[in-house]
């Protein structure tokens, strides 16, 4: 595609359910990162795939994270048992290559998650 | 480790003003410094970044963003601020063959009429 898409846009959850985002990198890109914007803070890096392997899911917060991608395709993130501190916006990035210094990340618009 | 300090929360400018957004960072090595912005509803485009060379870096929509290394400093400046410029903007680091960038809190920017 175009561009970097996420899905849903908006999703609100009870505390206690699991949910899932999903990321559509741009056509080529081997390279996928997820990061989380929690109400005025940075972004923070969660886990980044090259291919379908994920060499550095350091910043992944819980067990209850978990990602995995199909190829170099889709993404998705699940968030198992969600937590009220779960609330956030879930950015979705795509490059070329893993290589912060040579190949840009491209953004997609993110998923807003509320938990309740 | 790396870390990203953006010292300003909100900042508010009259448009045809200029601009300038601070940035701060910590890293031991040469830094690869990057400004992105993220306008409502839009994912975080590129604006500028910085990896060697000229310390002074131009980018897109008339940004500039100068590197000092004696300050640890890589702030945004733009001379004659749009209305379309109103957005948040956001400093990152990365290091030298690395894989993630480490962002700042983001500095949002009003412009006033």
């Amino acid at each position: 595609g175009a561009g970097v898409s996420q899905s849903p846009s908006n999703k609100v959850t009870e505390k206690g359910k699991d949910v899932e985002l999903r990321c559509d990198p741009i056509s080529g890109h081997t390279a996928l990162y997820w990061y989380r914007q929690r109400l005025g803070q940075g972004l923070e890096f969660l886990i980044y795939f090259q291919g379908n392997s994920a060499p550095d899911k350091s910043g992944l917060p819980s067990d209850r994270f978990s990602a995995e991608r199909t190829g170099e395709s889709v993404s998705t993130l699940t968030i198992q048992r969600t937590q009220q501190e779960d609330s956030a916006v879930y950015l979705c990035a795509s490059s070329f290559r893993p290589m912060v210094t040579t190949d840009t990340q491209y953004f997609g618009p993110g998923t807003r998650l509320t938990v309740l | 480790a790396q870390s990203v300090t953006q010292p300003d929360i909100h900042i508010t400018v009259s448009e045809g003003a200029s601009l300038e957004l601070r940035c701060n960072y910590s890293y031991g090595a040469t830094p690869y410094l990057f400004w992105y912005v993220q306008s409502p509803g839009q994912g975080l485009q590129l604006l500028l970044k910085y990896f060697s060379g000229d310390t002074l870096v131009q980018g897109i929509k008339g940004f500039e963003a100068e590197f000092k290394r004696s300050q640890s400093s890589f702030n945004l400046r733009k001379p004659s601020v749009h209305w379309s410029d109103a957005a948040e903007y956001f400093c990152a680091v990365g290091a030298e063959y690395g894989n993630k960038l480490v962002f700042g809190a983001g500095t949002i920017l009003r412009v006033k009429s």
